[in-house]
């Protein structure tokens, strides 16, 4: 079965810094890949997901690449704020809808 | 926030009992999923549901099983409970097929947690 590593596990940032969270999958049948913020004891929030079909994609300050090829993906955030900070969870799926979820990044900015 | 239901939001239970834990899905959706999320980690595929069917099923012993409704809500019951079942449970819906072409984008309820003594 399908298999996501994630790292880093815990990423410290000061407010308006960049972050980056990398994601390497094992199935190359994926084709589709979520990004989920969880906040503590929250419900885990779609916050950007990309397609097999397309390399990068953007919504203001946070951004997602997939390299089919290398079969990873990575999630930028720029501009960060105190709000940011949460667990991030990569997720990939080949298409049943089944999520595999990494194991998640604690972020955590610092103002 | 989704429109994804769960109930009940925190429930104790000692080893040996069952559980039955509901989830409503968002509205237009026909699949829902189910997942296990252990502190610390990321959410576990238990299995997926679309139109009353089981649609797939991840490394979970048969004493986890589930239900759809003819209104897509879904149940998911654990018997023999053991402690290591403590975790948060959540369900997500979406509106794929279900089928072979369908990534659904799935939305997450807020979770059941349940702790077994």
């Amino acid at each position: 079965g399908e298999n996501v590593e994630q790292h880093p596990s815990t990423l410290s940032v000061q407010e308006g810094d960049s972050a980056v969270i990398k994601c390497t999958y094992s199935d190359s049948a994926s084709n589709y890949f979520p990004w989920y913020k969880q906040e503590l004891g929250k419900r885990p929030q779609l916050i950007i997901d990309i397609r097999s079909n397309v390399g990068e994609k953007k919504d203001q300050r946070i951004a997602v690449t997939l390299n089919k090829t290398a079969k990873h993906f990575s999630l930028h955030i720029t501009e960060t704020q105190p709000e940011d900070s949460a667990v991030y969870f990569c997720a990939a799926s080949t298409g049943y809808s089944t999520l595999t979820f990494g194991k998640g990044t604690m972020l955590l900015v610092s103002p | 926030e989704t429109g994804v239901t769960q109930s009940p939001t925190h429930l104790i239970k000692t080893r040996g009992q069952q559980v039955t834990l509901r989830c409503s899905s968002q509205s237009g959706h026909n699949t829902v999923s189910w997942y296990q999320q252990a502190l610390g980690q990321g959410p576990q595929f238990i299995f997926q549901y679309y139109r009353e069917e089981e649609n797939g099923r991840g490394n979970f012993p048969p004493r986890f099983s589930g239900l759809q409704f003819p209104n897509y809500s879904s149940e998911l019951n654990v018997n023999a409970l053991e402690l290591d079942d403590s975790a948060l449970y959540l369900c997500a819906s979406s509106g794929a097929s279900g089928g072979a072409q369908g990534y659904g984008t799935q939305y997450f309820g807020p979770g059941t947690r349940l702790l077994v003594l």
